[in-house]
């Protein structure tokens, strides 16, 4: 199985502030690849796949990079409803296989 | 408007039964591959089960194959998982979700997320 490990686990930022969340896989997942905002209590939301497509409605300041084992999201000016937890995931393979997540946190 | 909605979540005791149902509109349902994903209580998303527009291919997450059996049924637009020999570490909220893709060589795209349905196992 894949193996998707995400960095930082905590991310305290100020609205505003422009912030990068890595993703690693334990092999090429080649550009498959998708994001997740998840808000407590809430269903996972689809931000990013294909690594770098911007899902319908998600706002531009969301952004995707990278390709084979390392990727990123960027969110380029945080608002406050983006302090939430962000997951990645592959599909490449079968498992899909999550990420553990990060939660990005008010500083 | 796409929806899924979830529902036969509960508490059950280890070693039961539950059958959980997703009723899906708002979109045709057949032309899209489904998957059900779960969430232990203040953790991480784990994929459970795929199933293909027609039904034919599926595919299990080793932590509950032999034990969960996904099947759907396109006449009713409903996706279901019957959860067998539940232990507890299968306590979760599932969360029944499209594959958002239309063509086969496109990117996957899970866009859309039902609300999500809770089910606890005691001992």
């Amino acid at each position: 199985e894949i193996v998707m490990t995400q960095s930082p686990a905590t991310l305290s930022v100020s609205p505003g502030e422009r912030v990068t969340l890595s993703c690693r896989a334990s092999q090429s997942v080649a550009t498959n690849l998708a994001w997740y905002q998840q808000n407590p209590g809430q269903a996972p939301r689809l931000l990013i796949y294909g690594a770098s497509n911007r899902a319908t409605d998600i706002p531009a300041r969301f952004s995707g990079s990278g390709s084979g084992t390392e990727f990123s999201l960027t969110i380029s000016s945080l608002q406050s409803e983006d302090f939430a937890v962000y997951f990645c995931q592959q599909h490449q393979k079968w498992p899909l296989t999550f990420g553990g997540g990060t939660k990005v946190e008010i500083k | 408007e796409v929806q899924l909605v979830e529902s036969g979540g509960g508490l059950v005791q280890s070693g039961g039964s539950l059958r959980l149902s997703c009723a899906a509109s708002g979109f045709t349902f057949s032309g899209h591959e489904m998957i059900w994903v779960r969430q232990a209580p203040g953790k991480g998303l784990e994929w459970v089960s795929y199933i293909s527009g027609s039904g034919s291919d599926i595919y299990y997450a080793d932590s509950v194959r032999g034990r969960f059996s996904i099947s759907r049924d396109n006449a009713r637009t409903s996706l279901y998982l019957q959860l067998n020999s539940l232990e507890v570490e299968d306590t979760a909220v599932y969360y029944c979700v499209r594959d958002g893709r239309t063509e086969r060589g496109s990117y996957r795209r899970f866009d859309f997320w039902g609300q999500g349905t809770l089910v606890t196992v005691s001992s």
